[in-house]
């Protein structure tokens, strides 16, 4: 079963314009949303992440948007490079009791973005 | 400081051959993860070692699969008798940090012939 689903699987957006990339999740357990970049032959870098406090996170031209009782989120790249070109994951956990510390993570499936310059 | 490191960053392999995979983590780290990625497919979560904790061992495919933690850093995934569906890229993950995020090695790819 998947928990997390992410769309769409290809986004193809010309340079400056914003690339919108959504997730859904099915486990209210979840409190911990985290995106993830990923270039050709590299292990997934952490690109931003939300914890669901917050309805927005806003670090430089990545945006994530949290809507809690829809159960989705979504990453907002702004003014988009060539450079952003990679495959961008969404994914989610669930603390532990008291809250220090996040198990595993669920990924979706993947999303490759291509900037067109 | 120095990132997560995997080795080896490419291994070729015979169908039936054992292998193993290793995973250097951030010093200080608390807890380190495995995960497998086919081609075209997303992350598959496969072990979790949290401190002294027994591990989460939910995400292994079989009991040809098998990791160990040492020492509370350096961790190995051994995979036994190899098959081709084995063939994928192995992720080790760091979790640590102000933050509590995970940071993900550059992975092992792992190919079965």
């Amino acid at each position: 079963q998947q928990q997390v689903k992410q769309s769409p699987q290809s986004l193809i957006v010309q340079k400056g314009g914003i690339s919108i990339i959504n997730c859904a999740y099915e486990n209210t357990a979840f409190d911990y949303f985290p995106w993830y970049q990923q270039f050709p032959g590299k292990g997934p870098a952490l690109l931003i992440a939300i914890r669901p406090d917050v309805s927005e996170k806003k670090e430089g031209r990545f945006t994530i948007s949290f809507n809690k009782s829809a159960k989705q989120f979504s990453l907002h790249i702004m003014d988009s490079q060539p450079g952003d070109s990679a495959t961008y994951f969404c994914a989610a956990s669930y603390s532990n009791a008291g809250g220090t510390s996040y198990g595993k993570l669920t990924f979706g499936q993947g999303t490759i973005l291509t900037v067109h310059p | 400081g120095a990132g997560v490191s995997q080795s080896p960053s490419n291994k070729v392999t015979e169908k039936g051959k054992d292998v193993e995979l290793r995973c250097d983590p951030i010093s200080g780290h608390t807890a380190l993860y495995w995960y497998r990625q086919s081609l075209g497919q997303g992350l598959e979560f496969l072990i979790y070692f949290q401190g002294n904790s027994a591990p989460d061992k939910s995400g292994l495919p079989s009991d040809r699969f098998s990791a160990e933690r040492t020492g509370g850093s350096v961790s190995t995934l051994t995979i036994q008798r190899t098959q081709q569906e084995d063939s994928a890229v192995y992720l080790c993950a760091s979790y640590g940090g102000p933050d509590y995020e995970q940071y993900f090695g550059p992975g092992t790819r792992l190919t079965v012939t």
